[in-house]
């Protein structure tokens, strides 16, 4: 069964850094374009960033207002993904999900993991 | 940056109504679209990709059209599980943006 688990997510202060965990199964995520997104209390969905396979050169993009403080990047050896957080501000807020549109695991959601920054 | 506008915003039906969605892109995105559906509390479910592609599992009720800037997502009749919001995406290389969601409520 193709699946990812999120885990990571907790109360941090702002400023403060926090690193996310999308963990896989049934599919390898270094042959996937693994995208982040984000949903704020009561909000829509908001696409965070993205890292390529490895075969298309592994490498990333991100949505404006988390460039240059947030970094995707996969572990081989754990087939999964992270997402680090830096200089977070309050409207980071929200639930953060990984999933891809990538062939091998098209569809797939995890529950998310809740990210609060808060003083 | 491509821009996703979704109408209405909020829509009430009943039970059994056939119901359509509207996704609006700017510029045009050829056929790199998708809907999702979701429930509080729950995760995106996948719905529709390529614009007009059913997601594996996902009943016929749902259908999906249109390509570059007009898209179109139809409940051909409305089901008791299918009050939900959806959302359009537009996905590619480069990025995702995502519509701000239409809300389907009992009227």
């Amino acid at each position: 069964e193709v699946q990812v688990v999120e885990s990571g997510g907790g109360l941090v202060k702002p400023g403060g850094s926090l690193r996310l965990s999308c963990a896989a199964s049934g599919f390898i995520v270094n042959n996937a374009w693994m995208s982040w997104v984000r949903q704020a209390p009561g909000k829509g969905l908001e696409w965070v960033g993205r890292i390529k396979s490895k075969t298309d050169g592994g490498t990333t993009d991100y949505a404006a207002p988390v460039k240059g403080r947030f970094t995707i990047s996969t572990d081989d050896s754990k087939n999964t993904v992270y997402l680090q957080m830096k200089s977070l501000r309050t409207a980071d807020t929200a639930v953060y999900y990984c999933t891809t549109m990538s062939e091998t695991a098209r569809g797939v959601w995890g529950q998310g993991t809740l990210v609060t920054v808060s003083s | 940056d491509i821009q996703m506008t979704q109408s209405p915003s909020t829509l009430s039906a009943s039970v059994g109504d056939r119901v359509t969605i509207s996704c609006r892109a700017s510029p045009s995105l050829s056929s790199w679209l998708a809907w999702y559906q979701q429930k509080p509390g729950k995760a995106p479910k996948l719905l529709i990709y390529k614009a007009s592609t059913l997601e594996s599992g996902v009943p016929s009720r749902f259908s999906g059209s249109g390509s570059g800037t007009e898209f179109t997502l139809t409940i051909s009749s409305l089901q008791p599980d299918d009050f939900a919001t959806y959302y359009c995406q537009h996905y590619n290389t480069y990025s995702w943006t995502f519509g701000q969601g239409t809300k389907v409520e009992v009227k």
